[in-house]
């Protein structure tokens, strides 16, 4: 059984550029929320989808969109980006929107210059 | 809003030493706790849980009790081993949204 799995691993982009990461979801899962986790930091959340919608929102700019298609994978995209944006960002699945345990891929480590 | 907080690192221990790394955190309602770990270069493994007032979650020789009544979720090992140095993360998690919000990490070093 594969478990949540990220592409790409890693990747560099320069400032003003967009990007856009790849999540497919622990088979049986179908919501998926993102995270970012700065260097030395702890993760903190950027947004959740479920049946296709974004269905919750952590504090973070317009720059930061997303996508869940229906075969439950999804995508975090990322426009016009900062030398702060510079982290690695998990994915995390899920099954429903209760109180269900989380399983994370292992990320995508995005480098700015 | 929710927070948590736990103890800052790093955190250097012989082997077979004890370990405590303390996490307190901030919740309306009754949120689950959650430790987690991150070895060098790899996202997050779930390590334990609890999920009410009371409840201990164990696994792979760490412990940790969910304490209501002072707002932690200290993790514990009777006797650490080299292998166990990583980065631990507390976390709590909304049971309606089931969003998680972590601490900055508390960094484990082992020495043999």
């Amino acid at each position: 059984d594969a478990g949540v799995t990220q592409s790409p691993t890693h990747l560099i982009k320069t400032r003003g550029q967009q990007v856009t990461l790849r999540c497919s979801p622990k088979s049986g899962h179908d919501t998926v929320s993102w995270y970012q986790q700065a260097l030395g930091q702890g993760p903190q959340f950027i947004f959740q989808y479920y049946e296709e919608e974004e269905r919750q929102r952590g504090n973070f700019p317009d720059r930061f969109s997303g996508h869940q298609f229906p075969n439950y994978s999804s995508e975090l995209n990322v426009n016009a980006l900062l030398l702060g944006d510079s982290a690695l960002y998990l994915c995390a699945s899920s099954s429903g929107l209760g109180d269900t345990e989380a399983f994370f891929g292992q990320g995508t480590r995005l480098t700015v210059v | 809003g929710n927070s948590v907080t736990q103890m800052e690192g790093p955190v250097t221990l012989s082997e077979e030493a004890f370990l405590t790394i303390n996490c307190t955190y901030t919740a309306t309602g009754y949120p689950s706790l959650f430790w987690y770990v991150q070895y060098p270069g790899e996202g997050l493994q779930l390590l334990l849980k609890a999920t009410k007032a009371d409840d201990k979650g164990s696994n792979k020789g760490f412990e940790a009790t969910y304490r209501k009544e002072t707002t932690s979720f200290h993790l514990e090992k009777g006797s650490v081993q080299v292998s166990d140095s990583a980065v631990y993360f507390c976390a709590l998690s909304d049971p309606a949204t089931n969003k998680l919000v972590f601490g900055a990490g508390t960094i484990l070093r082992v020495k043999s």
